[in-house]
Protein backbone atom coordinates (compact mmCIF):
# COMPACT_ATOMS: atom_id res chain seq x y z
CA UNK A 1 0.00 0.00 0.00
CA UNK A 2 1.67 3.01 -1.37
CA UNK A 3 0.83 6.12 1.46
CA UNK A 4 1.46 9.51 1.74
CA UNK A 5 0.32 10.82 4.81
CA UNK A 6 0.39 14.50 6.11
CA UNK A 7 -0.83 16.29 9.44
CA UNK A 8 -4.42 17.48 8.60
CA UNK A 9 -4.40 20.62 10.80
CA UNK A 10 -5.26 22.96 11.55
CA UNK A 11 -2.26 24.85 11.48
CA UNK A 12 -2.61 28.56 12.58
CA UNK A 13 0.69 31.11 12.76
CA UNK A 14 1.05 34.70 13.62
CA UNK A 15 2.33 36.91 10.50
CA UNK A 16 5.79 36.63 10.14
CA UNK A 17 6.51 33.53 11.22
CA UNK A 18 7.67 29.97 9.76
CA UNK A 19 5.36 27.70 9.18
CA UNK A 20 6.51 24.38 8.77
CA UNK A 21 4.38 21.56 7.20
CA UNK A 22 5.48 17.56 7.18
CA UNK A 23 4.86 14.61 4.84
CA UNK A 24 6.01 11.18 5.57
CA UNK A 25 6.11 8.55 2.64
CA UNK A 26 5.61 5.27 2.38
CA UNK A 27 8.07 3.63 -0.83
CA UNK A 28 11.57 4.03 -0.52
CA UNK A 29 12.38 3.74 -3.97
CA UNK A 30 10.45 7.01 -4.55
CA UNK A 31 12.34 9.78 -6.82
CA UNK A 32 10.93 13.06 -6.59
CA UNK A 33 8.77 14.82 -4.18
CA UNK A 34 5.92 17.94 -4.65
CA UNK A 35 4.58 20.65 -2.73
CA UNK A 36 0.83 22.27 -4.08
CA UNK A 37 -0.95 24.76 -2.62
CA UNK A 38 -5.15 24.94 -2.83
CA UNK A 39 -7.02 27.89 -2.20
CA UNK A 40 -10.76 27.18 -1.08
CA UNK A 41 -12.36 26.73 -4.44
CA UNK A 42 -9.76 26.48 -6.51
CA UNK A 43 -7.06 23.41 -8.08
CA UNK A 44 -4.00 22.55 -6.73
CA UNK A 45 -0.83 25.00 -7.63
CA UNK A 46 2.51 23.34 -7.67
CA UNK A 47 4.51 25.39 -5.22
CA UNK A 48 7.98 23.60 -5.45
CA UNK A 49 9.48 20.21 -6.16
CA UNK A 50 12.25 18.69 -4.87
CA UNK A 51 14.45 15.64 -5.79
CA UNK A 52 17.74 15.35 -3.88
CA UNK A 53 17.98 14.37 -0.19
CA UNK A 54 18.82 18.43 1.67
CA UNK A 55 17.11 21.88 1.12
CA UNK A 56 16.15 23.65 -2.03
CA UNK A 57 15.00 27.47 -1.68
CA UNK A 58 12.72 29.16 -3.78
CA UNK A 59 12.22 32.83 -2.82
CA UNK A 60 10.20 32.33 1.10
CA UNK A 61 9.43 28.35 0.40
CA UNK A 62 12.24 25.72 1.39
CA UNK A 63 11.44 22.00 0.89
CA UNK A 64 13.65 19.65 2.82
CA UNK A 65 14.06 16.03 1.88
CA UNK A 66 15.06 13.22 3.66
CA UNK A 67 14.77 9.54 1.99
CA UNK A 68 16.47 7.66 4.80
CA UNK A 69 13.61 8.81 6.96
CA UNK A 70 11.24 9.06 4.18
CA UNK A 71 10.19 12.87 5.44
CA UNK A 72 9.43 15.61 2.98
CA UNK A 73 8.74 18.96 4.47
CA UNK A 74 8.13 22.41 3.63
CA UNK A 75 9.16 25.89 5.52
CA UNK A 76 7.69 28.84 4.56
CA UNK A 77 9.38 31.87 5.83
CA UNK A 78 7.85 35.67 6.78
CA UNK A 79 3.93 33.98 6.63
CA UNK A 80 1.38 36.10 4.63
CA UNK A 81 -2.12 35.96 5.47
CA UNK A 82 -2.20 34.92 1.62
CA UNK A 83 -0.15 31.86 2.24
CA UNK A 84 -4.02 30.86 4.09
CA UNK A 85 -4.67 27.60 2.09
CA UNK A 86 -3.93 23.95 2.56
CA UNK A 87 -0.97 22.43 1.60
CA UNK A 88 -0.85 19.23 -0.40
CA UNK A 89 2.29 16.72 -0.50
CA UNK A 90 3.03 14.63 -3.71
CA UNK A 91 5.56 11.56 -3.98
CA UNK A 92 5.85 10.11 -7.29
CA UNK A 93 6.03 6.48 -7.00
CA UNK A 94 6.21 4.08 -9.54
CA UNK A 95 5.55 6.80 -12.42
CA UNK A 96 1.96 7.95 -10.19
CA UNK A 97 1.57 10.72 -8.01
CA UNK A 98 0.15 10.05 -4.52
CA UNK A 99 -1.23 12.60 -2.92
CA UNK A 100 -1.19 13.42 1.07
CA UNK A 101 -5.02 15.10 2.20
CA UNK A 102 -3.44 17.89 2.94
CA UNK A 103 -2.28 20.50 6.05
CA UNK A 104 -4.34 23.34 6.53
CA UNK A 105 -2.70 26.37 6.92
CA UNK A 106 -4.10 29.63 8.77
CA UNK A 107 -2.37 33.04 9.20
CA UNK A 108 -3.47 35.28 11.34
CA UNK A 109 -2.25 39.16 11.20
CA UNK B 1 2.65 29.31 -22.11
CA UNK B 2 -1.16 28.81 -21.61
CA UNK B 3 -1.99 26.82 -18.49
CA UNK B 4 -4.14 23.37 -18.71
CA UNK B 5 -7.70 23.75 -19.71
CA UNK B 6 -10.69 22.12 -18.79
CA UNK B 7 -14.42 22.13 -19.72
CA UNK B 8 -16.79 22.07 -18.63
CA UNK B 9 -16.06 24.19 -15.29
CA UNK B 10 -19.36 23.55 -13.97
CA UNK B 11 -22.22 20.38 -14.43
CA UNK B 12 -25.06 19.14 -12.81
CA UNK B 13 -26.44 15.99 -13.92
CA UNK B 14 -29.29 13.50 -12.48
CA UNK B 15 -28.46 10.04 -11.62
CA UNK B 16 -28.12 7.13 -14.11
CA UNK B 17 -26.75 10.00 -16.92
CA UNK B 18 -23.61 10.44 -18.28
CA UNK B 19 -21.52 12.79 -18.35
CA UNK B 20 -18.22 13.95 -20.77
CA UNK B 21 -15.51 16.21 -19.38
CA UNK B 22 -12.67 17.42 -21.67
CA UNK B 23 -9.41 18.69 -20.43
CA UNK B 24 -6.55 20.47 -23.00
CA UNK B 25 -3.27 20.15 -21.72
CA UNK B 26 0.19 22.58 -21.75
CA UNK B 27 1.45 23.02 -25.15
CA UNK B 28 4.00 20.38 -25.46
CA UNK B 29 2.84 18.08 -22.63
CA UNK B 30 1.80 14.34 -23.64
CA UNK B 31 0.79 12.89 -20.34
CA UNK B 32 -2.63 13.69 -18.99
CA UNK B 33 -3.88 12.59 -15.36
CA UNK B 34 -7.41 12.99 -14.39
CA UNK B 35 -8.32 12.70 -10.33
CA UNK B 36 -11.06 13.43 -8.26
CA UNK B 37 -11.11 15.62 -5.36
CA UNK B 38 -13.90 14.82 -2.52
CA UNK B 39 -13.47 16.64 0.80
CA UNK B 40 -13.51 13.34 2.86
CA UNK B 41 -11.42 11.19 0.51
CA UNK B 42 -9.24 14.05 -0.70
CA UNK B 43 -7.38 13.42 -4.45
CA UNK B 44 -7.67 10.20 -5.57
CA UNK B 45 -6.28 9.55 -9.01
CA UNK B 46 -8.73 7.90 -11.63
CA UNK B 47 -6.08 7.28 -14.90
CA UNK B 48 -2.98 8.54 -16.72
CA UNK B 49 -3.15 9.05 -20.54
CA UNK B 50 0.37 9.29 -22.25
CA UNK B 51 0.48 9.37 -26.45
CA UNK B 52 -2.77 7.95 -26.20
CA UNK B 53 -2.58 4.81 -24.49
CA UNK B 54 -3.91 4.42 -20.52
CA UNK B 55 -0.54 3.76 -18.71
CA UNK B 56 -2.04 4.02 -15.13
CA UNK B 57 -5.47 3.50 -13.82
CA UNK B 58 -7.12 4.16 -10.31
CA UNK B 59 -8.89 1.87 -8.13
CA UNK B 60 -12.17 3.38 -9.67
CA UNK B 61 -15.30 1.39 -11.32
CA UNK B 62 -15.68 0.76 -15.06
CA UNK B 63 -17.80 3.57 -15.30
CA UNK B 64 -15.16 5.97 -15.35
CA UNK B 65 -13.54 5.77 -18.87
CA UNK B 66 -11.01 8.06 -20.30
CA UNK B 67 -9.26 8.23 -23.77
CA UNK B 68 -6.83 10.63 -24.98
CA UNK B 69 -6.34 12.09 -28.76
CA UNK B 70 -3.57 12.31 -31.07
CA UNK B 71 -3.26 15.77 -30.10
CA UNK B 72 -2.67 14.73 -26.36
CA UNK B 73 -6.45 16.46 -25.48
CA UNK B 74 -8.06 14.37 -23.00
CA UNK B 75 -12.05 13.40 -22.43
CA UNK B 76 -13.25 11.25 -19.06
CA UNK B 77 -16.47 9.82 -19.44
CA UNK B 78 -18.94 8.95 -15.91
CA UNK B 79 -21.84 7.03 -17.19
CA UNK B 80 -24.86 5.70 -14.88
CA UNK B 81 -24.04 8.36 -12.29
CA UNK B 82 -24.81 7.99 -9.19
CA UNK B 83 -24.64 10.33 -6.40
CA UNK B 84 -21.65 9.85 -4.54
CA UNK B 85 -19.98 10.67 -7.55
CA UNK B 86 -20.50 14.52 -6.91
CA UNK B 87 -16.88 15.70 -6.81
CA UNK B 88 -14.26 18.26 -8.40
CA UNK B 89 -12.72 16.11 -11.29
CA UNK B 90 -9.15 17.93 -12.11
CA UNK B 91 -6.96 17.30 -14.91
CA UNK B 92 -3.15 17.28 -14.87
CA UNK B 93 -0.68 17.67 -17.58
CA UNK B 94 3.02 16.50 -17.33
CA UNK B 95 5.98 16.83 -19.91
CA UNK B 96 7.44 13.76 -18.98
CA UNK B 97 10.93 15.34 -20.08
CA UNK B 98 11.99 17.24 -17.06
CA UNK B 99 13.60 15.26 -14.01
CA UNK B 100 10.61 15.63 -11.60
CA UNK B 101 7.74 15.34 -14.38
CA UNK B 102 5.31 17.75 -11.96
CA UNK B 103 2.29 17.78 -12.97
CA UNK B 104 0.50 20.81 -13.52
CA UNK B 105 -3.44 20.83 -12.17
CA UNK B 106 -6.40 22.83 -14.68
CA UNK B 107 -8.99 24.97 -13.12
CA UNK B 108 -11.87 21.25 -12.87
CA UNK B 109 -15.00 20.74 -13.60
CA UNK B 110 -17.38 21.08 -10.56
CA UNK B 111 -19.59 17.72 -10.99
CA UNK B 112 -22.73 18.06 -9.38
CA UNK B 113 -25.57 14.87 -9.09
CA UNK B 114 -29.16 15.41 -8.14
Amino acid sequence: QKEVEQNSGPLSVPEGAIASLNCTYSDRGSQSFFWYRQYSGKSPELIMFIYSNGDKEDGRFTAQLNKASQYVSLLIRDSQPSDSATYLCAVNMGNQFYFGTGTSLTVIP
Amino acid sequence: KAGVTQTPRYLIKTRGQQVTLSCSPISGHRSVSWYQQTPGQGLQFLFEYFSETQRNKGNFPGRFSGRQFSNSRSEMNVSTLELGDSALYLCASSSLTSGANEQYFGPGTRLTVT
